[in-house]
């Protein structure tokens, strides 16, 4: 039981360039999210999507996409990265949307930059 | 909306010595609280949560997490703190319940707590 995985761990990416960032569960967890972590600004929401075939803009939606796949993955996409998504992207996800107590599990994080 | 603020950037303690990691909420509802940690280069981990009944609530590692309704708080603390709780603190608020709407939280700042012999 592997909970949440990310792929890739580190990126360095070229301003216009696109990429894919990768997640999956293995807990059978309906809800799954992606976040932002900046210095000094904590976690901020980028994404989410309540369970399968649904996905909602989070705090800061701007420049991303994202898509889920099945009920295991839910893949965020950067169109045409800017220095301004230089960060640390984590992807996490919860066992139900009905559970209003449900605690969140998070992935070791993607370490991206952009150049 | 719902917030949490973390005053402190930075919490310094002598090994054996109490810790509080500070938090305080705004929530229109009932609040459901949580706290996190993140060793270096890692992801958040769960340390408690508070959903109702008992103000004080235990969590994994010896902490724990005092709810105060009246002064809007939820501060982290541990008895006897040790150098291997280095590491950064988050507390987090449950959003606003709609259904269909996820379990979706906002995360104060973090606070870096350094453990020193």
């Amino acid at each position: 039981n592997a909970g949440v995985t990310q792929t890739p761990k580190f990126q360095v990416l070229k301003t216009g360039q696109s990429m894919t960032l990768q997640c999956a569960q293995d807990m059978n967890h309906n809800s799954m999210y992606w976040y932002r972590q900046d210095p000094g600004m904590g976690l901020r929401l980028i994404y989410y999507s309540a369970s399968e075939g649904t996905t909602d803009k989070g705090e800061v939606p701007n420049g991303y996409n994202v898509s889920r796949l099945n009920k295991r993955e839910f893949s965020l996409r950067l169109e045409s990265a800017a220095p301004s998504q230089t960060s640390v992207y984590f992807c996490a996800s919860t066992r139900t949307s009905g559970e209003r107590t449900d605690t969140q599990y998070f992935g070791p994080g993607t370490r991206l930059t952009v150049l | 909306a719902q917030s949490v603020a973390q005053p402190e950037d930075q919490v310094n303690v002598a090994e054996g010595n109490p810790l509080t990691v500070k938090c305080t909420y705004s929530v229109s509802g009932n609040p459901y609280l949580f706290w996190y940690v993140q060793y270096p280069n890692r992801g958040l981990q769960f340390l408690l949560k508070y959903i109702t009944g008992d103000n004080l609530v235990k969590g994994s590692y010896g902490f724990e997490a005092e709810f105060n309704k009246s002064q809007t708080s939820f501060h982290l603390k541990k008895p006897s703190a040790l150098v291997s709780d280095s590491a950064l603190y988050f507390c987090a608020v449950r959003d606003k319940w709609v259904t269909g709407g996820g379990n979706k939280l906002t995360f104060g700042t973090g606070t870096q707590l350094k453990v020193e012999l």
